[in-house]
């Protein structure tokens, strides 16, 4: 069964940088691209960014390029995504996704909360 | 300002068909494919139509989708309770190089 875990989230000061982890399990990790959508409360779904499966491929969403980081270790079968200068407009649930260009799995997702 | 637009809601009876409707451009939909996400009331989203019209195992032959030029339609035929969720469109924009969702549908089953 593929399984999507997320973590990392939580309240963070404006300004503050954070990382959030995205845990695989039940594929292929390692020969799949895996990306990050984010939804702020009551608001629609967000591409944030992508990576291919050796990480040769990287993109960014142009609201987040420049303050985020996405990378990954198919050892350990985790993504994660570096967040940095971190906005109140920020606030949001984090998904990991799995494909490309087809989202075919999602994650629970993680809420981070950037606030004062 | 979403690439892609939506109607914000639809609604009717159980058993009723709806369509919503997604709008593009020629850098999305009118040169790549059109994945539709549903998402349930307090769940992540979960993949409803794979590209264009396929659906993935699971999903119900109740939904099906379609796409002309810039334009792409979801429906929802013999419309059920359990229907009731945002649908999402969604596609890569060359001009973006990024993908774009559109805001979202709400449906109602009245």
């Amino acid at each position: 069964e593929v399984q999507l875990v997320e973590s990392g989230g939580g309240l963070v000061k404006p300004g503050g940088s954070l990382r959030l982890s995205c845990a695989a399990s039940g594929f292929s990790f390692s020969v799949v691209t895996m990306n990050w959508v984010r939804q702020a409360p009551g608001k629609g779904l967000e591409w944030v960014a992508s990576i291919s499966s050796h990480s040769d491929y990287i993109s960014y969403a142009d609201s987040m390029r420049g303050r985020c980081t996405v990378s990954r270790d198919n050892g350990k079968n985790t993504m994660y995504l570096h967040l940095s200068s971190l906005r109140a407009d920020d606030t949001a649930v984090y998904y990991c996704t799995r494909g490309d260009p087809i989202f075919d799995y999602w994650g629970q997702g993680t809420l981070l909360t950037v606030s004062s | 300002q979403s690439v892609l637009t939506q109607s914000p809601s639809a609604s009717g009876p159980p058993g009723q068909r709806v369509t919503i409707s997604c709008s593009g451009s020629s850098s999305n939909i009118g040169t790549n494919t059109v994945k539709w996400y549903q998402q349930l009331p307090g769940t992540a989203p979960r993949l409803l139509i794979k590209s264009n019209n396929q659906r993935p195992s699971g999903v119900p032959d109740r939904f099906s989708a379609s796409k002309s030029g810039t334009s792409a339609s979801l429906a929802i035929g013999g419309l059920q309770s359990e229907d009731e969720a945002d649908y999402y469109c969604a596609a890569w924009d060359d001009s973006l190089n990024g993908y774009v969702f559109g805001p979202g549908t709400k449906v109602t089953v009245v």
